[in-house]
């Protein structure tokens, strides 16, 4: 089948570095994207790799590996405002639909 | 500023009725979608529509149903046929999904409406 497994919580303190893992089993996808959503609000698009290898954005880095099917995202000196949850996502080539994971909460403590 | 508006915020259903949920683009995104969300879980796709006129079953559409008749609009009508609707219902567009580099700009969502039935 086509799934996403992400760790449902991760906790580090502030100015620290963290990292989110994602693994899939699937073939055949366009890459892996990664959103952010504060609690009540909206997923907000972060980043997508199309390739393997790492895509830096900021704060945020997210790598793939496709012959290992796993993915991450990595946020650099973290803050209190990056308490949230993150999604993995991808979507699969011959069709229209994403899968996104279950998420993982972040929590900063300081 | 272009974006999604989903209406209304907060939306109260009793037992046995229809209620719709509004989603409007300015983005002029071809591509629209209507996801639930469940608490500490991630999004599953209840429809999804590539053109006007036309939308596809996602993977939980019972109880669900959407229409297309103008770009900027996607609404999502719960019925009473859907038994446990209370979630948080997210709108999300992209641009055309065959058009080359879609996939680094990702979604665009809306900021969600939380239904509740009463």
């Amino acid at each position: 089948g086509q799934s996403l497994e992400q760790p449902s919580e991760v906790t580090a303190v502030e100015g620290a570095i963290v990292q989110i893992n994602c693994t899939y089993q699937t073939s055949g996808f366009y890459g892996l994207s990664w959103y952010q959503q504060h609690d009540g609000g909206a997923p907000t698009f972060l980043s997508y790799n199309a390739l393997d290898g790492l895509e830096e954005t900021g704060r945020f880095s997210s790598f793939l590996s496709r012959s290992d099917s796993y993915g991450y995202l990595l946020l650099q000196e973290l803050q209190m405002k990056d308490s949230a949850s993150y999604f993995c996502a991808v979507r699969y080539t011959g069709g229209f639909k994403t899968i996104f994971g279950a998420g993982t909460r972040l929590f900063v403590k300081a | 500023d272009g974006g999604i508006t989903q209406s209304p915020k907060y939306l109260f259903r009793k037992e046995g009725q229809n209620v719709t949920l509004s989603c409007e683009q300015n983005l002029n995104h071809d591509a629209m979608y209507w996801y639930r969300q469940d608490p500490g879980q991630g999004l599953r796709l209840i429809y999804y529509s590539q053109i006007v006129n036309d939308f596809q079953k996602g993977d939980i559409a019972e109880g669900y149903s959407v229409s297309r008749e103008k770009k900027e609009s996607f609404p999502l009508t719960v019925t009473s046929a859907q038994k446990n609707p209370t979630a948080f219902y997210l709108c999300a567009s992209t641009s055309s999904l065959g058009r080359s580099g879609t996939e680094a700009y990702g979604y665009t969502f809306g900021s969600g409406t939380r239904l509740t039935v009463v």
